[in-house]
This record gives structure tokens, sequence and C-alpha cells, in this order.
């Protein structure tokens, strides 16, 4: 099993919708999640970053962590064309520090 | 905050030729960087860990001869691509670490992209 795994997707959601976007990683002893958004031909931008279980909401954005279930997701509301990209899940886990990113899932907002 | 830059943005060389990437923390000091590299349509695949004033530490199957990583200061990494062949064609982006509050985070710079003819 892979240590942080996304659904490739394409994921396809209209305009003004919400996207939800998941993540599932393998380890139980990690520290920190985050999201990045990396459009085509470009790096990776964080968005989200959020350490204990709950929601963060920054904006239209929200992310939900739950350790014990072992996933964090994203949350889009009101999706716009512009947040068509690929997104990166991250998880540190606390062995060796390391940040391990999933192969990200690929969201397209019609409009 | 929390800014990295790369530099240079694209490069295009001959076969044989050797390539040197830059990558800059601006506004925070990291002791800690990590060189990526992505193909078309390909998830990041991590090539090294640059540590401030020792070694890298490289991947399984990247070959530290052929890829030179220095991390000389606490704000600068360097990528050395020796003997550049056209199968190194990639998109290099590096990360920088940023320790804030006990907690880390990677920034990205914006990439460099190289072009091996």
């Amino acid at each position: 099993q892979k240590e942080v795994e996304q659904n490739s997707g394409p994921l396809s959601v209209p305009e003004g919708a919400i996207a939800s976007l998941n993540c599932t990683y393998s380890d139980r002893v990690s520290q920190s999640f985050f999201w990045y958004r990396q459009y085509s031909g470009k790096s990776p931008e964080l968005i989200m970053s959020i350490y204990s279980n709950g929601d963060k909401e920054d904006g239209r954005f929200t992310a939900q962590l739950n350790k014990a279930s072992q996933y964090v997701s994203l949350l889009i509301r009101d999706s716009q064309p512009s947040d068509s990209a690929t997104y990166l899940c991250a998880v540190t886990f606390n062995w060796g520090f390391k940040t391990i990113f999933g192969a990200g899932t690929r969201l397209f907002v019609k409009a | 905050g929390a800014v990295v830059s790369q530099h240079p943005s694209w490069v295009i060389c001959k076969s044989g030729t050797s390539v040197k990437i830059e990558c800059r923390s601006l506004d925070f000091q990291a002791t800690t960087m990590f060189w990526y590299r992505q193909f078309p349509k390909q998830s990041l695949m991590l090539m090294a860990t640059s540590n401030e004033g020792s070694k890298a530490t490289y991947e399984q199957g990247v070959e530290k001869d052929k890829f030179l990583i220095n991390h000389a200061s606490l704000t600068l990494s360097t990528l050395t691509v020796t003997s550049a062949h056209p199968e190194d064609s990639s998109f290099y982006i590096c990360s920088a670490n940023r320790r804030r509050e006990g907690t880390d985070t990677q920034y990205f710079g914006p990439g460099t992209r190289l072009t091996v003819l």
C-alpha cells in the first residue's frame, strides 16, 4: 500500500458545485497534512495545512482531517473553472520527518 | 512570506554539458531543501534532500555523481546536472522547508524546465 493515496481522477464538477478531494495515508504516526494545487506546467502551490482533527476553513476551501480513519479531504465550495488543476495531498510522518506526496487528483471545473 | 525562487526558469543545452540550477529561500532560512523532478503528466519525484552544511541524501535510483547538490548557506541550494543527456530533459522543482512553531512546511520554487538537445 502506498503511503499517501489519492484517486487520480479526473474529477469533473460543474461550475458552482462543491468539489470533494480525498486522500488516505498509511501511517498513524503522522504530524502534518497539506494540500497543494498544481496548474499544468507550473510548480505546486500550498493552499491549506491542517494539523489536528476536524475542519479548517479558508475562504472557499475546507480541509478535513480524521486521524482515526487516516484520511484528509479538501472541499472546494463554489468551484470555478480557475480551480481546474491537480491537487496534491502531502503528509509529514514523524519518522524521519519526511513529507510524502500523493500522486495528485486532477480536477476539472466545467463552465 | 515564504517565497522560494529558482534560476534559471528554463534552459536549453547541448548533450554532454553541465547545467546548474539555483534554489533560494528569499524571506526565510531553510536548513533543508528538496529537489524534485517531474516528467509531463507524471507525479513529482523526489530526487534528493539537501541539508545545509552536510551531504545531500539521495533517493534510491538517483545518481549522486550525476546530480550534484550543494547547500552552501541557509538560503541557497544548487543542483548541477552533469553531462546532461536528452533523457535528463524534465521539469526540476526545488522546495524549501520552513520551520515555524515546531511545524515544517514545504514551499516550492517556480521550477526550471531543462531541455537537453
